[in-house]
């Protein structure tokens, strides 16, 4: 069972470059997280999306973008690395509309380092 | 104000031993609640929703007090595996559609 799948674990990047952080699941959720945590902190939300063509910013999005073109993927884009995005990258989904008491699911994580 | 105020410890207890965790959110408007575990370095996993009436399982036990707005978390009998952070979550349905809002986690460790 796959769930949501992130890509790549790990990346270190110079400041100034620009990635993308790769985000799918499989389960056909609707909702759809991408959350950063700092070492020793909780997770912030950077973006999220109610559905394909449908995001909102979280709490962090600043230095971020995000799009949702399909129900499966729902990518995040640094464009311009700084020191401050060191973080772990968390991506996760959730299946709304059923009743509320439905969790969310988590991807592995990215670990990316900026230097 | 956070929305969700957890202890975040470190909770340091013999193996064998009954720990609680406390959490208190500040929108009456939330509807849903639930226990995540995270370990070290880890993506957060489910532990346990939790309901109205309380419930069980197995070791951990979890409550709900909507007055007090708090929600809590027993484990019973611990193992050195219980080692981990325990995030509390709560989803609220407003102007924010399907948001969680975590707190930042307590740690426990559970030594032998």
């Amino acid at each position: 069972n796959a769930g949501v799948t992130q890509t790549p674990k790990f990346r270190i990047l110079k400041i100034g470059q620009s990635m993308t952080l790769q985000c799918t699941q499989d389960m056909n959720h609707n909702y759809m997280y991408w959350y950063r945590q700092d070492p020793g902190m909780g997770l912030k939300l950077i973006y999220y999306s109610v559905g394909a063509g449908i995001t909102d910013k979280g709490e962090v999005p600043n230095g971020y973008n995000v799009s949702r073109s399909t129900t499966e993927d729902f990518p995040l884009r640094l464009e311009l690395a700084a020191p401050s995005q060191t973080s772990v990258y968390f991506c996760a989904s959730r299946l709304d509309g059923q009743g509320f008491n439905q969790p969310q699911h988590f991807g592995d994580g990215t670990r990316l380092s900026i230097l | 104000r956070k929305e969700v105020e957890q202890d975040p410890g470190p909770f340091n207890v013999p193996e064998g031993a009954t720990v609680a965790f406390n959490c208190t959110y500040s929108n009456s408007a939330s509807q849903s609640f639930f226990w995540y575990r995270q370990d070290c370095r880890k993506e957060p996993k489910l532990l346990m929703s939790v309901y109205s009436s309380g419930n069980e399982d197995g070791r951990f036990t979890a409550q709900l007090n909507r007055a007090s707005q708090y929600i809590s978390l027993l484990i019973r009998d611990s193992k050195l595996s219980d080692s981990a952070t325990y995030l509390c979550v709560t989803y609220q349905v407003g102007s924010t559609l399907g948001r969680l809002y975590f707190g930042r986690g307590t740690q426990l460790t559970v030594w032998p």
